[in-house]
């Protein structure tokens, strides 16, 4: 069974580092690619970004680009989400899933983390 | 562009057909995803590529895509799929967005 179990409810000051983690089980980790998805309280779903296990760089949403770091530990089948800096507006639910590499699938995101819930108030 | 436009809302009545579409340029290039949302719960996907649904989704969920428009049908509508449902599709920078989500209620 697929499983991508993420790292608990976070909560932080602004200017504050912060790393979650997504550790994926069931399957193998270094044929999929990954993508975080945050939902701000409220709003609808937002692409953050995704990494793909078998390219060096991750690809970033323009809008989060240079303010957020996704990382991949192959060895234990983790993928990261990083913030240098938070933000009052990076307060939201952050999903982690696997996402199919293929084009006929449309690239769709298959698989989903239970969700890790970063509050960022001063 | 990978901008995606969905209607904020739709309703239908329990046991009716609803068809929730997305339109967007990027939907020429690549097929959209679709995903169910309710509170409190991770995101679901119910179709896949340009008409394929996932283990478990039931057959009243179908697909299409024509030119730069994606839908989302639902025959025989049932209360339980009453929530949030987002399209998602990718764009030629290897970038991807999600649509602004439409509810749908089920009267």
């Amino acid at each position: 069974e697929v499983q991508l179990v993420q790292s608990g409810a976070e909560m932080k000051k602004p200017g504050e580092s912060l790393t979650i983690s997504c550790k994926a089980s069931g399957y193998n980790f270094s044929t999929s690619s990954f993508t975080w998805v945050r939902q701000v309280p409220g709003k609808g779903l937002e692409w953050v970004g995704k990494s793909d296990p078998r390219e060096s760089q991750a690809t970033y949403s323009p809008s989060l680009e240079g303010h957020v770091t996704i990382s991949i530990d192959k060895a234990i089948g983790t993928v990261y989400l990083r913030w240098p800096s938070l933000q009052t507006s990076d307060t939201a639910i952050y999903y982690c899933a696997r996402q199919l590499t293929d084009f006929w699938s449309g690239y769709a995101l298959d698989e989903w983390g239970q969700g890790t819930l970063v509050t960022v108030s001063s | 562009s990978s901008e995606l436009t969905q209607d904020p809302a739709v309703s239908v009545a329990l046991g009716q057909t609803v068809t929730i579409t997305c339109r967007g340029d990027s939907l020429r290039r690549y097929y959209a995803t679709w995903y169910q949302k309710k509170p409190g719960q991770a995101p679901v996907p119910v179709m896949f590529g340009r008409s394929s649904r996932p283990s478990g989704i039931p057959e009243r969920f179908s697909g299409a895509t024509a030119g730069s428009t994606s839908s989302l049908t639902i025959t025989g509508t049932q209360a339980e799929d009453e929530g949030d449902y987002y399209c998602y599709c990718r764009d030629s920078a290897g970038h991807h967005a999600f649509g602004g989500g439409t509810r749908l209620s089920v009267l």
